[in-house]
């Protein structure tokens, strides 16, 4: 069964950090764009970072410089390194996996919609 | 960025009746290369993570039911639920996937049983 499973949240005080994992089954994370989606408690959905199959990663400006996506490929593992939190971080946190397609020629084309989600892990931000 | 907005906020539909969810985007997402919209619909049940019900406008995921349709292209886009049933009350979000690794979301519509 495809499925993905979030974990590490918690209770964190404003400048303080928190690791996010999460683990992936009934597929390979190092061959999918993978991403991290939150949501604000009572709010809408905002994308938070990505990782291409190649490596490269992508953040919003809301959280560049301070939030870190990486994988570990031998647990099948997506992480997301949160530093510097402040109050406005506070969310669930999904994990997803970004759809693909075939193309003419077979080759695996990904894109920016999402189409398996975990269950989300909340992070408070506060003192 | 891309902003997404949607309306209306809110409506109320009575069982087996027609719900329409409308979405705009502040620039086309037609990618002209491809005669493709890279806009995506999404349900989302109280405390359960989203879910992908429609991609490139109009192309319904998997296993979703075919009372679920996409329309659309450019920048207005609409969501239909030909004939709504109980286990559609969620919230909608559209989003659009056209701006490379920089995704966004509209602010969701919230859909009850009359």
């Amino acid at each position: 069964e495809v499925q993905l499973v979030e974990s590490g949240g918690g209770l964190v005080q404003p400048g303080g950090s928190l690791r996010l994992s999460c683990a992936a089954s009934g597929f390979t994370v190092s061959s999918n764009y993978m991403s991290w989606v939150r949501q604000a408690p009572g709010k809408g959905l905002e994308w938070v970072s990505v990782i291409y199959s190649g490596g490269s990663t992508y953040y919003a400006d809301s959280v560049k410089g301070r939030f870190t996506i990486s994988r570990d490929n031998s647990k099948n593992t997506l992480y997301l390194q949160m530093n510097s939190l402040r109050a406005e971080d506070t969310a669930v946190y999904y994990c997803a996996r970004d759809r693909y397609y075939y193309d003419s020629s077979g080759y695996s084309r990904p894109f920016d919609a999402f189409d398996i989600w975990g269950q989300g892990t909340m992070v408070t931000v506060s003192s | 960025d891309i902003v997404m907005t949607q309306s209306p906020d809110s409506l109320a539909v009575s069982l087996g009746e027609r719900a329409t969810i409308n979405c705009k985007s502040s620039q086309s997402v037609l990618y002209s290369s491809n005669n493709k919209n890279y806009l995506a619909w999404y349900q989302q049940k109280p405390g359960q993570p989203p879910k992908l019900l429609i991609y490139w406008a109009s192309t319904r995921e998997s296993g979703v039911p075919d009372r679920f349709s996409g329309s659309g292209s450019g920048t207005d886009f609409t969501l239909t639920i030909s004939s709504l049933q109980a286990e559609d009350v969620a919230v909608y979000y559209c989003q659009q996937y056209y701006s490379t690794s920089l995704p966004t979301f509209g602010p969701g519509t919230k859909v009850d049983i009359k």
